[in-house]
Order: structure tokens, then sequence, then C-alpha cells
């Protein structure tokens, strides 16, 4: 079963504009992470925010936890027609698992 | 992508046949994974390993083997393709102290099972 759940599930704007996409997930996690997938490629690693930060930034990004609501939000600001990707959240459980667990990601369309 | 390599990128095999996926790792990290991920479904993990021969299950393991006889290398067999295995695998590797870090992913392998 999934542990992150994006929303929503699509989402086009226009360059310049700033995107936001939401992840839920359901158990006690110790991290959750962010992931980018250009089209055909493997995923790549943006950002990480532990389950006592609330908010981390790295660039233009924006990554807020809220634990007691179990939910996420990325903040990609002024964005750029290169940032058309498939985003992901993914969640690291706090059992001794050292599974990263993924949702099924948000599809972004940047407009130039 | 750097430090991880899967073989073959493109892979079409007949339903019944047995089918092995490499990754090879230049990091010397312990920890490797196998997912697959479809159209929906996002990523699925299939098995992981912690180290040389221990393995584990992940959430969609049936019908999947893995191997690890050497740090660098973790083999994913499929024992007996079956058409619900057409997918995209991806390999990755994860550092040590890995609450503070995230994934390497490899490039993919598409499978097709016909």
């Amino acid at each position: 079963s999934q542990q992150g759940e994006e929303d929503p599930q699509a989402l086009s704007i226009q360059e310049g504009e700033n995107a936001t996409m939401n992840c839920s997930y359901k158990t006690s996690i110790n991290n959750l992470q962010w992931y980018r997938q250009n089209s055909g490629r493997g995923l790549v690693h943006l950002i990480l925010i532990r389950s006592n930060e609330r908010e981390k930034h790295s660039g233009r990004l924006r990554v807020t936890l809220d634990t007691s609501k179990k939910s996420s939000s990325l903040l990609i600001t002024a964005s750029r027609a290169a940032d058309t990707a498939s985003y992901f959240c993914a969640t690291l459980r706090m059992d001794s698992s050292y599974k990263l667990i993924f949702g099924s990601g948000t599809r972004l369309l940047v407009r130039p | 992508d750097a430090g991880i390599t899967q073989s073959p990128r493109h892979k079409v095999t007949e339903t019944g046949t047995p089918v092995t996926l490499r990754c090879h790792q230049t990091e010397n990290h312990r920890y490797m994974y196998w997912y697959r991920q479809d159209p929906g479904h996002g990523l699925r993990l299939i098995h992981y390993s912690y180290g040389v021969k221990d393995t584990d299950k992940g959430e969609v393991s049936d019908g999947y083997s893995v191997s690890r006889s050497k740090t660098e290398d973790f083999l994913l067999t499929l024992e007996s393709a079956t058409s619900s295995q057409t997918s995209v695998y991806f390999c990755a590797i994860s550092y040590p102290g890995q609450s503070n870090y995230g994934y390497t992913f490899g490039s993919g392998t598409r499978l097709t099972v016909v």
C-alpha cells in the first residue's frame, strides 16, 4: 500500500508562477523526501525534511511538514519550463525498516 | 546517474522465460533497492538489501527474487515472466546514515513481457 498520496495528480501553470504540490501520508515517519522525475529518466532527490522540522528551503524549493496532519507541501517559486516533470513525495517510516515508500506523483507542466 | 548503473536499459522477453536485471554501484553503499514504476502507482518496492547476502521483501515481491553476492551488485530475477511484470524497474542506493540523505536512483530498465 502506498504511504504518500500527492495532490493534485496534474498541474499546469504559466512560467513565472508558483507551483504547489501536496502530499499526505498515513503512518509516523522518520523523514519525508521529494523527488523529481523527468520523462523517461530516473528519480532525482530534491529535498529531505526530518520529522522534527517544519520548514526547509533549497533554492526555489520550499517544503513544509505538518506531522499532526500527516501532510507536506512542496512549493516551487518562479517556475521555469525546465521544471516540467513529475514530482513524488516519499516517506521513511519510524519502524525498524529502512524502506522509502513513494506516492503516485504530481505531473507538473510549466508552459512557456 | 553517477555511481549506479542498470543493465539492460531495455528488454523484451516472452511470457514464461526467466529474466535477470542487474544493478551495479561504485559507491560501496550497503543499502540497495529494487522498485517498479507503473502508471497510477508511483514506485513500489520489490526487494531491498542491507548488505551482502542480506535481503528482504518489499510490497510487491511475488514473482521476483534477488541476490547480492557482492556489495556492488544487486540482481533482480523474474523467475517466470508474466505480462503483469511489464514495467520500468529502478534500482536505488542509499547512504549508511540514511535518515538524513535521499536515495540515488539508476536510469531504469524498461521491461516488456509479450
